[in-house]
């Protein structure tokens, strides 16, 4: 079975700094997806970023990038230039490639953005 | 405008009833999924669905029940069997392959357990 794993339950970054958030997995698979979401107190689950695991170049999103290591099974998230919006819980998350596969979540980590 | 629809946003539920949640989607896609998360965790599939007319439990499908009779639309009855039902629950689509798979999600809806 698949497990996602964030060490981090709680993180904290000034505004206008760098924070990376960090994932690791387990899997089997060598065809699979990962993302990371965002949830906001007003608990909606907002995609931040998507990786296929068949790509070796790291996705960006704006402010946001990842640091995809396959071998190592790692899947950190670097947010650069740190803003308040950016404050909520950020969830992991692991998807097989196959066909309706379910998402597997980690338990998340709290980011607070401080002046 | 294209999205899942959740209703209702917040629901009490005395013991010994059933409830149900509503999940609609225009999305035009095909599998359909139920999260349930508990306060300060993340998030635990309840059931999901590929196709219409059929489905397939998650991870704590005790006590839940679901239906897939139309593509737009995948409620979920929370018996009375559920011990412990409060909690927010949010739907999730997504296309079943291709490179668009992304699992997109709903506003969630509270149960409370009055």
């Amino acid at each position: 079975a698949q497990t996602v794993t964030q060490s981090q339950p709680e993180m904290s970054v000034q505004e206008a700094e760098t924070v990376t958030l960090s994932c690791t997995y387990d899997t089997s698979e060598s065809d699979y997806y990962l993302f990371w979401y965002k949830q906001p107190p007003s608990r909606q689950m907002i995609l931040v970023i998507r990786q296929e695991a068949y790509k070796q170049q790291n996705a960006t999103e704006n402010r946001f990038s990842v640091n995809f290591q396959k071998a190592a099974k790692s899947f950190s998230l670097k947010i650069s230039d740190s803003q308040l919006g950016d404050a909520a819980m950020y969830f992991c998350a692991y998807r097989f490639a196959g066909t309706a596969s379910k998402l597997t979540f980690g338990t998340g980590t709290r980011l607070q953005v401080t002046l | 405008d294209g999205g899942i629809t959740q209703s209702p946003k917040y629901l009490f539920r005395k013991e010994g009833q059933n409830v149900t949640l509503s999940c609609e989607q225009n999305l035009n896609h095909d599998a359909m999924y139920w999260y349930r998360q508990d306060p300060g965790q993340g998030l635990r599939l309840i059931y999901y669905s590929q196709i219409v007319n059929d489905f397939q439990k998650g991870d704590i499908a005790e006590g839940y029940s679901v239906s897939r009779e139309k593509k737009e639309s995948f409620p979920l009855t929370v018996t009375s069997a559920q011990k412990n039902p409060t909690a927010f629950y949010l739907c999730a689509s997504s296309r079943n392959s291709g490179t668009t798979n992304t699992i997109y999600f709903g506003e969630g809806s509270w149960l409370t357990v009055v």
